[in-house]
């Protein structure tokens, strides 16, 4: 069975300063994508970045990197200088590109960032 | 070019109460989805579809069912509503190919079962 963690349920950090977020997954499949959304309280889903099983260099799109290592299955996301509009739920999914593209989504990480 | 549109946004039922809701995609895309999304919990997908007039269950479809009569159209029906599925639902669509293309999501609606 497919699974995503993410073991932090809520995080706080200091408007400017870095921050990851955890996730790993599980899947015997041997072709994925990793992906991570951010929900602020508005409620929608935005796409932030994404990561082939295949690919060999972590993705980064502006701020935000993904630090994957596949060996022990984890996929972090990282902010870097954070801002208070970063405030927000964030959620790992992982997609399996054999199977329909279906998304296995995280509980999600609620971040806070102070000023 | 609207991307997913859901409608409606926000509903309120009494138990029992049967209601449809509308997803519609303007990107050609294959692929729909509806998941629901619970506090404390990520989304989880309840059924899907990969093409006009097809459909399967995804994680969760018990007291849903669904339609893809148009490629574009994805319905989610209640039939008779339970407290239990108090909840936001997400619509999201997709490309066939995979890669880097993600799932395109709706605004959602929340969806209140008294």
């Amino acid at each position: 069975a497919q699974k995503i963690t993410q073991t932090q349920p809520g995080m706080f950090v200091q408007e400017k300063e870095a921050v990851t977020l955890d996730c790993t997954y599980d899947t015997s499949d041997p072709s994925y994508g990793l992906f991570w959304y951010k929900q602020p309280s508005s409620g929608e889903m935005i796409f932030l970045i994404y990561q082939g099983s295949y690919d060999q260099q972590n993705a980064t799109e502006g701020r935000y990197s993904l630090n994957f290592q596949k060996a022990r299955k984890s996929a972090n996301l990282v902010i870097s200088a954070s801002q208070l509009g970063d405030s927000a739920m964030y959620f790992c999914a992982m997609r399996l590109e054999n199977n329909f593209n279906k998304f296995y989504f995280g509980s999600g990480t609620k971040l806070n960032v102070k000023p | 070019n609207a991307g997913v549109t859901q409608t409606p946004k926000f509903r309120v039922l009494k138990t029992g109460q049967s209601m449809t809701l509308l997803c519609a995609q303007d990107m050609n895309h294959e692929y729909m989805y509806w998941y629901r999304q619970d506090p404390g919990m990520g989304l989880r997908l309840i059924h899907y579809s990969v093409g006009e007039g097809t459909t399967a269950k995804g994680e969760v479809p018990d007291g849903y069912n669904v339609s893809r009569l148009k490629k574009q159209n994805f319905l989610l029906g209640l039939e008779s509503a339970a407290p239990s599925q108090t909840s936001v639902y997400f619509c999201a669509s997709s490309a066939q190919r995979g890669g880097k293309d993600t799932q395109y999501f709706g605004p959602g609606t929340r969806l209140t079962v008294l």
